[in-house]
């Protein structure tokens, strides 16, 4: 079964902690992104990476970290300097960069206790 | 900076029904156009990807369109079912901006 498959689906954040996101491909996509999903906003980019051990920032990368250490694995972290996490992420990946078709996974709600 | 707008936010059809969908957005230098279907606390489905030099791409019941110069899009959904019903976001790539752009969608319920 080729797809991106995103775990936890739900999680849930204490004030003050860092948590991560899993982000796997196998669809053999050189490039992947994060996104995050807010009611009645459009998505918007946090991070994304052409290639491994290299990314970039997106529109709203503060208080996120990534790394991109295998083609097949893009984890996000969200710090404690992160003030709003509470959100929907999605991640994304497509064969080059996001001129060609991006496919997504199935997301993780993240919620703050 | 482009802007994508989608009108309208909520639409809900009988079943059977043929339908429209619009998408428009302010900066027609793209490199293409997307249309994805979310389902409720889903991730993004790929419906149809039309390349900016496209007039239009089609995929079962579900026919795109784009006019680059006039800046809009529409998602053609013939025979409605049920089974449609979801958010249909589009999403455009500005050229030299590697950042994909999205509509905040128009959720589709189609009635028994």
């Amino acid at each position: 079964d080729g797809g991106i498959t995103q775990s936890p689906k739900y999680l849930f954040r204490k004030e003050g902690q860092n948590v991560t996101l899993s982000c796997e491909q196998n669809l053999n996509h050189d490039a992947m992104y994060w996104y995050r999903q807010d009611p009645g906003q459009g998505l918007r980019l946090i991070y994304y990476s052409q290639i491994v051990n290299d990314f970039q920032k997106g529109d709203i990368a503060e208080g996120y970290s990534v790394s991109r250490e295998k083609k097949e694995s893009f984890p996000l972290t969200v710090t404690s300097a992160q003030k709003n996490p509470t959100a929907f992420y999605l991640c994304a990946s497509s064969i080059e960069g996001l001129n060609t078709e991006a496919f997504f996974g199935q997301g993780t709600r993240l919620t703050v206790v | 900076k482009q802007e994508v707008t989608q009108i309208p936010a909520a639409l809900s059809v009988p079943e059977g029904e043929n339908l429209v969908l619009n998408c428009s957005f302010t900066d027609s230098a793209i490199y293409n156009l997307q249309w994805f279907r979310q389902d409720p606390g889903k991730g993004l489905t790929s419906l149809l990807l039309i390349q900016s030099s496209q007039r239009e791409q089609t995929s079962g019941r579900l026919n795109a369109s784009l006019d680059k110069s006039s800046g809009r899009s529409t998602l053609y959904i013939a025979a409605s079912q049920p089974g449609d019903s979801a958010t249909y976001l589009c999403a455009v790539y500005q050229t030299g901006a590697n950042n994909l752009f999205f509509g905040t969608g128009t959720r589709l319920t189609v009635i028994p």
